[in-house]
This record gives structure tokens, C-alpha cells and sequence, in this order.
């Protein structure tokens, strides 16, 4: 079946980068995201790369795709106290299984 | 700025009770998704609808859920009678069409809680 997977922490000082990485099985789906979710929240979509790129920079966000290793990577530069949440990819057949979240603490 | 609207935020109900959600998608998206969160955990698809017909419901407990889209637009998911492990948020999403088909997005979810 299809496997997404994150690894469950990482804490960084404010104004350090963030690198959140993300493996997946089934490299069927067209576009690969990544969402924000914040206490208590819905997600948000914070990005999504196009699979037959490599990169994709949005402000302080990059997307890194590594299809041959099937690795989807979220850099954020300059993190800040308000980046604090929980991060999932989404990945699979189309596109429609989630990671188990990725919990971004940031110290200042 | 349009949003998918849930209701209740927040439900809490006794276990073998009926249980009923309700999903408004941003107007004019066609397609429209529940999943599943328990804590801890991503998303789980439960059912996706493309207008009112029914594309995938793989994962969803048919037994004790279902789910309708009668017109189109709003919909509403139903468990009856739930257990205790249907503690969760329950999420729904919509998409529109073509290239905008693969962005989601999500409403602030119903947290349920079976007691």
C-alpha cells in the first residue's frame, strides 16, 4: 500500500533554517504538498511542487524533490516563533495520503 | 476570502448515539473530501465526492458511517451509533477543477468526542 512518511520532531532556534523531509512509496501523483496545522486547526496549504520539478522557492518556503529516492524536503529559512506547528506532505496515488506530521518547535 | 465551513466545531457524545457533521465547500468546487484525524496522526480519506456522486469510499466504515452530497454542494457525514474510537477531528476539504483540482482546502474541522 502507499507509505508516506516524516519523521515526528525537530526543534530550532528562531532565525535558524528548518528542514522537514519526507519519504513516500507511490510516485504516481502529480503534484506532491506540504501543509501547516496550527492547535486545533484545519491544515493549511503552505505549497506544492510540480512532480517533474526539482525545486520550488516561495519566499522563506523551498520544496526540494528527489523522485529518484522518492524524498519531498521543506526548508524554511529564517524561522520564526509563529512557524511553530505541525507539518504534513501529502504524497500517493492522487496525491491523497497525508504523512503523520512533522511537529516544528522553534525556541527563541 | 472564501472557506470551507464545518459545524459543530466541537461535539461530544455517548457512545452508541448517532453523530451527524456538516461540510459547506468554497462555492464552486466540484470535488469535496472527509478524512479522518485521530491525534497524532495525518489525515485519513474517508470518502470523496466529485458534485453529488460518490468517487472513492474505500476507507470509510460503511457499517456505522455514511455520507451524502444530495445537490452538490453541502455535505454531511453520519455515525450511528458511534464508538469510542471514532474519537477524532473530522476534516472536509474541497477542490475545484483542472489544474486547481489538486489544491485542497481544509475546514477548521469537527472534534469529536465518544464517551
Amino acid at each position: 500500500g502507499e507509505d508516506v512518511e516524516q519523521s515526528l520532531f525537530l526543534s530550532v532556534r528562531e532565525g535558524d533554517s528548518s528542514v522537514i523531509n519526507c519519504t513516500y512509496t507511490d510516485s504516481s501523483s502529480t503534484y506532491l504538498y506540504w501543509y501547516k496545522q496550527e492547535p486545533g486547526a484545519g491544515l493549511q496549504l503552505l505549497t506544492y511542487i510540480f512532480s517533474n520539478m526539482d525545486m520550488k522557492q516561495d519566499q522563506r518556503l523551498t520544496v526540494l524533490l528527489n523522485k529518484k529516492d522518492k524524498h519531498l524536503s521543506l526548508r524554511i529559512a529564517d524561522t520564526q516563533t509563529g512557524d511553530s506547528a505541525i507539518y504534513f506532505c501529502r504524497a500517493g496515488r492522487r496525491a491523497l495520503t497525508f504523512g503523520s506530521g512533522t511537529r516544528l518547535q522553534v525556541q527563541p | 476570502e472564501a472557506e470551507v465551513a464545518q459545524s459543530p466545531r466541537y461535539k461530544i457524545t455517548e457512545k452508541s448515539q448517532a453523530v451527524a457533521f456538516w461540510c459547506d465547500p468554497i462555492s464552486g468546487h466540484a470535488t469535496l473530501y472527509w478524512y479522518r484525524q485521530i491525534l497524532g496522526q495525518g489525515p485519513e480519506l474517508l470518502v470523496q465526492f466529485q458534485d453529488e456522486s460518490v468517487v472513492d469510499d474505500s476507507q470509510l466504515p460503511k457499517d456505522r458511517f455514511s455520507a451524502e452530497r444530495l445537490k452538490g454542494v453541502d455535505s454531511t457525514l453520519k455515525i450511528q451509533p458511534a464508538e469510542l474510537g471514532d474519537s477524532a477531528m473530522y476534516l472536509c476539504a474541497s477542490s475545484g477543477t483542472g489544474q486547481d483540482s489538486y489544491e485542497q482546502y481544509f475546514g477548521p474541522g469537527t472534534r469529536l468526542t465518544v464517551t
